[in-house]
């Protein structure tokens, strides 16, 4: 049982390069989001999809796209990465609408050069 | 001022002490409170939700002050695989916002 499967695991890009990291959830869960989580942060709430269809804002969305582009599957896109997106990024699902994470991937760690 | 705080630690102690972390809130209107553990470059997990009334798990007992609006988090017989950061967690607005707190790093010494 896989899970919340994050891809890449790890990604290092230069200033301006775009890239999407994808997740994916086998669980049949309606909830999905995208959170940064940065040294003495805390986990920030990126963008979130509440059901296959629909995506919401979170609390730090700009810089960042999102795609829901199934009920499995929920990528976060940078169109142009910059130095202040470094960080490391959890991808979660949840039965419930809404905005309670129950499981979460193994996490990105992005770097921008 | 922070919505969720918690101070950074690191709290080191020896295996078999007893550890009690603190988790302050700023909205009154928070509906439900949860402790996550995060191992080193591991994802959180949740631990335990946080009852009105306190609530016990094994070793680990959570308590909520609404008046003075803090959590905590109290765990007995430290074991070396307790080591972990411990986020609170606050959820307000009937699940519609999640907030964590920048979380309190534990180590276990032997």
């Amino acid at each position: 049982n896989a899970g919340v499967t994050q891809t890449p695991k790890f990604q290092v890009l230069k200033t301006g390069q775009s890239m999407t990291l994808q997740c994916a959830q086998d669980m049949n869960h309606n909830s999905m989001y995208w959170y940064r989580q940065d040294p003495g942060m805390g986990l920030r709430l990126i963008y979130y999809s509440a059901s296959e269809g629909t995506t919401d804002k979170g609390e730090v969305p700009n810089g960042y796209n999102v795609s829901r582009l199934n009920k499995r599957e929920f990528s976060l896109r940078l169109e142009s990465a910059a130095p202040s997106q470094t960080s490391v990024y959890f991808c979660a699902s949840g039965k419930e609408g809404g905005q309670r994470p129950q499981h979460f991937g193994d996490g990105t760690r992005l770097s921008i050069l | 001022r922070k919505e969720v705080e918690q101070d950074p630690g690191p709290f080191n102690v020896p295996e078999g002490a007893t550890v009690a972390f603190n988790c302050t809130y700023s909205n009154s209107a928070s509906q439900s409170f949860f402790w996550y553990r995060q191992d080193c470059r591991k994802e959180p997990k949740l631990l335990m939700s946080v009852y009105s009334s306190g609530n016990e798990d094994g070793r680990f007992t959570a308590q909520l002050n609404r008046a003075s609006q803090y959590i905590s988090l109290l765990i007995r017989d430290s074991k070396l695989s307790d080591s972990a950061t411990y986020l609170c967690v606050v959820m307000q607005n009937y699940g519609q916002n999640f907030v964590f707190g920048p979380g309190t790093r534990l180590s276990v010494l032997p």
